[in-house]
Formats: C-alpha cells, structure tokens, sequence
C-alpha cells in the first residue's frame, strides 16, 4: 500500500458525460501528480499540482481540468468524455525538495466509456 | 523534450535465473534522475529502485541493481534470482532534476517468470 488513495476504482459512462476522479495523497506529501495510462499512449503525464497551485502541464487535454485543495486532495475533472478517452487514471504523490524524487502511485481509476 | 527507449517489449526467463531488462534514454540535461518501476497484473505501479545522475555507483535494492552508463545515456535493470512474483510489466522512468517533477515512461517492458 502506497498510503496514496484514489476513488472510484471504476468508473463506466457515456460519450459526452463528465467525470471527477479523486486522489488523496501521502501523509505530508504536498505535491500530486496525474497520469494517463492507454494502450495507445503508454503512461502519460498530465498535470502535477504543488499545495494547491499547478506546477506543470503536459498532454492534459482543454476537456480536461485539474485542482488540488487546501486539505491536498485533487480532483480531476474530464468532460465531454470520447472514446478514447478510456484509460487507467493514476494519480501520484511525492515530497517536493531534496534529492528523492520519488513519486508513490495510487491504484488507479479504470475509467471506460462507452 | 526528454525521451526514454525500452527496446524490448517482451522478456522471459527461468525461475531463479537472472535477467536484464534494457533503457536508453534522450536528455540534454545534467542534472536527472532514473527509476525503474513495476506494474504487476494488479497495475498497482511500484517503484524499484532509482538513481540519482550524479552519482557515479549503481543503484542495488536486494535482487535488484542498475547499471547504469551516463555517457552512453543507458539505464538498464537486472534482476537476479529471479521470482514468479517478478512477472509484471516493467517501466523505465526519467525526471529533470528542476523544479519540473513529472516522471517520463518508456513504454514498458512485458517479463514472464517461467517455472
């Protein structure tokens, strides 16, 4: 158990809904880190958040949105939901600073769409 | 923009046996650091072994080391005495050593056990 929480575990819905995914992160970790996994895109990173304010973007979709709140929990919010857009949604933790660098993974939310 | 190679898509090997399984990747900066992390059929992804850019001895976490060669911007992992329990997919990550955290993935590498 990573101490990284990530709810649902599954999630089923329909072209054109919206979906909130959330994580709760490590015990004082302070930073968190969403990542797309597809079969046609490998494990990808979206966005990391840092007490509450992003800190870097990489292929999240406009449909997409992401916050971190003042308890560290994140949500990511994905809308006008596409085939394609079926993946496992991992979020991830770390302590920002020092040299670890190392990011503890949650379970994951298998996201379909139908 | 970084990029990490994992060339073989499938690996095998004898229970008990040791295995290596392969990473290149592409950066322009000095300052990284390289992680090796496992993804078993449950795909809960868990973290290896890591090593820091600047330090010149290999990473070894029990049946786990790295060898791991700047220069020729390779990272590749060995396993040794290998487990049924090691049979998972395996990936090759790499993170600047910046203020940027986010981790790059090569795109795995498939290790079966055979008993």
């Amino acid at each position: 158990d990573s101490g990284v929480t990530q709810t649902p575990k599954h999630l089923i819905t329909a072209t054109g809904q919206r979906v909130t995914l959330r994580c709760s992160p490590r015990s004082g970790d302070l930073s968190v880190y969403w990542y797309q996994q597809s079969l046609d895109q490998g494990l990808q990173f979206l966005i990391q958040y840092y007490n509450g304010e992003e800190r870097a973007k990489g292929n999240i979709l406009e449909r997409f949105s992401a916050q971190q709140f003042p308890d560290l929990h994140s949500e990511l919010n994905l809308s006008s939901l596409e085939l394609g857009d079926s993946a496992l949604y991992f979020c991830a933790s770390s302590v920002v600073g020092g040299p670890l660098r190392e990011q503890y993974f949650g379970p994951g939310t298998r996201l379909t769409v139908t | 923009a970084q990029t990490v190679t994992q060339s073989q898509p499938e690996m095998s090997v004898q229970e008990a046996e040791t295995v290596t399984l392969s990473c290149t990747y592409d950066t322009s900066e000095s300052d990284y650091y390289l992680f090796w992390y496992k993804q078993p059929p449950s795909r809960q992804m868990i973290l290896v072994i890591r090593q820091e850019a600047y330090k010149q001895q290999n990473a070894t976490e029990n049946r786990f080391s790295v060898n791991f060669q700047k220069a020729a911007k390779s990272f590749s992992l060995k396993i040794s005495d290998s487990q049924l329990g090691d049979a998972a997919m395996y990936f090759c990550a790499y993170a600047n050593g910046g203020s940027n955290y986010k981790l790059t993935f090569g795109k795995g590498t498939l290790l079966t056990v055979n008993p």
